[in-house]
């Protein structure tokens, strides 16, 4: 039964690039969100997913957007990165909306902005 | 948001038992309480939740006080693996937000 998944693993980019960032759930899971951790602190919610619509948002701009595909698999995208986009990107699935719903993280990417 | 009182650091030896207390006393009557736990540069791993009663799995005992305004994680044989910060966080159910607080970096010693 395969974990949470994401995709890069690693990634560096420059400032005003744009990137994308990739995330298949826990089988079974229909529902993704989307943490950032920079460093020394804990993660910070980011947008849920759930049947294909952006369902809870955190304090967060516009330049971060997401998709959800029918296969439940999901993007985090950013635009115009600024050096503070530096962190760790961590996904987790999730079953629903509607239970005591556990979430499952991924390993996460890391993302560098230069 | 409940909010969370968690130490900051503790230790203990492995072999023994580690109890890692979290205070949540603005928390919600629908509001279970959840831990995870980061090792190093990896993405959270879930322990365990309850709501009011106390449970357990392979991983780890979870005590709730009686009026819910506090908590106790147990991993009854602490070992070397299980050094890693700790988080507590009460959450409603459907509520996708986790909210992480600090947490508690746990060590074990040889």
């Amino acid at each position: 039964d395969a974990g949470v998944t994401q995709s890069p693993t690693h990634l560096i980019k420059t400032r005003g690039q744009q990137v994308t960032l990739r995330c298949s759930p826990k089988s079974g899971h229909d529902t993704v969100s989307w943490y950032q951790q920079a460093l020394g602190q804990g993660p910070q919610f980011i947008f849920q997913y759930y049947e294909e619509e952006e369902r809870q948002r955190g304090n967060f701009p516009d330049r971060f957007s997401g998709h959800q595909f029918p296969n439940y698999s999901s993007e985090l995208n950013v635009n115009a990165l600024l050096l503070g986009d530096s962190a760790l990107y961590l996904c987790a699935s999730s079953r629903g909306l509607a239970l005591s719903d556990t979430q499952y993280f991924g390993p996460g990417t890391r993302l560098t902005v230069l | 948001d409940a909010k969370t009182t968690q130490p900051p650091s503790m230790d203990c030896a492995e072999g023994r038992a580690a109890n890692l207390p979290c205070n949540h006393s603005t928390i919600s009557g629908n509001e279970y309480v959840y831990w995870y736990r980061q090792i190093h540069s990896q993405g959270p791993q879930y322990i365990i939740h309850g709501l009011k009663n106390n449970e357990t799995n392979e991983m780890a005992s979870l005590i709730i006080t009686e009026d819910r305004k506090s908590s106790t994680l147990i991993l009854p044989h602490a070992t070397l693996r299980d050094t890693a910060v700790y988080y507590c966080i009460p959450n409603p159910p459907g509520y996708g937000k986790l909210t992480f607080g600090q947490g508690t970096i746990l060590t074990v010693h040889p």
